[in-house]
């Protein structure tokens, strides 16, 4: 079974800081994507970064990037310069082509940025 | 263009009771996803459609749960018998296809709370 940890429920970041979400996963696949998600209050998944196993390059989308480690199975969120919307809860997920892409999905890290 | 809208955004009906929640995908997308987030915890798949056929339902809990596509664009889930453990919100999410290229793009979920 696949599995996706977030050790970290809820983690706190100034304003114009920088904050980083933990995610580790566990897989015997090798074709597979890990996804970052951030839900808002109004309940609205949104896609905010996604990285594809077999690129080594870690992806990165403005002032969102991933640390991926792939024999350590780790995939890290770094959020520069916190603004006060980033306030949601972050998922980490992961899917696999074999499986019809269906995510499988962390328990969530909540983060809060304060003024 | 529109997104995936799911109706009602809230249900709340008696234990026993049957419910329907429906999910318009974003028009020509062929796979449809359903997801279950209990509160506090990340989703977690239900069951997915290629085009009109159930391509994996292992995330269904029971028997008391069903869900169909009959023309391969809206999807309906329905929930028979309910009980308060059905308590959560589901969402559906729907993608041009299933290759690890093809992004999920989620609805605002329906929140179903069973007294």
């Amino acid at each position: 079974a696949q599995t996706v940890t977030q050790s970290q429920p809820e983690m706190s970041v100034q304003e114009a800081e920088t904050v980083t979400l933990s995610c580790t996963y566990d897989t015997s696949e090798s074709d597979y994507y890990l996804f970052w998600y951030k839900q808002p209050p109004s309940r609205q998944m949104i896609l905010v970064i996604r990285q594809e196993a077999y690129k080594q390059q870690n992806a990165t989308e403005n002032r969102f990037s991933v640390n991926f480690q792939k024999a350590a199975k780790s995939f890290s969120l770094k959020i520069s310069d916190s603004q006060l919307g980033d306030a949601a809860m972050y998922f980490c997920a992961s899917a696999y082509m074999e499986y019809g892409n269906k995510l499988v999905f962390g328990a969530g890290t909540i983060l809060r940025v304060k003024s | 263009g529109a997104g995936v809208s799911q109706t009602p955004s809230n249900k709340v009906t008696e234990k026993g009771k049957y419910v329907e929640l429906r999910c318009d995908p974003i028009s020509g997308h062929t796979a449809l996803y359903w997801y279950r987030q209990s509160l506090g915890q990340g989703p977690e798949f239900l069951i997915y459609f290629q085009g009109t056929g159930a391509a994996d339902d292992s995330g269904l809990p029971n028997d008391r749960f069903f869900a169909v596509r009959p023309e391969g664009s809206v999807s309906t889930l329905k929930i028979q018998r309910t009980e308060r453990g059905d308590s959560a919100v589901y969402l559906c999410a729907s993608s041009p296809g299933t290759s690890g290229d093809d992004e999920q793009f989620f609805g605002p979920g329906t929140r179903l709370t069973v007294l």
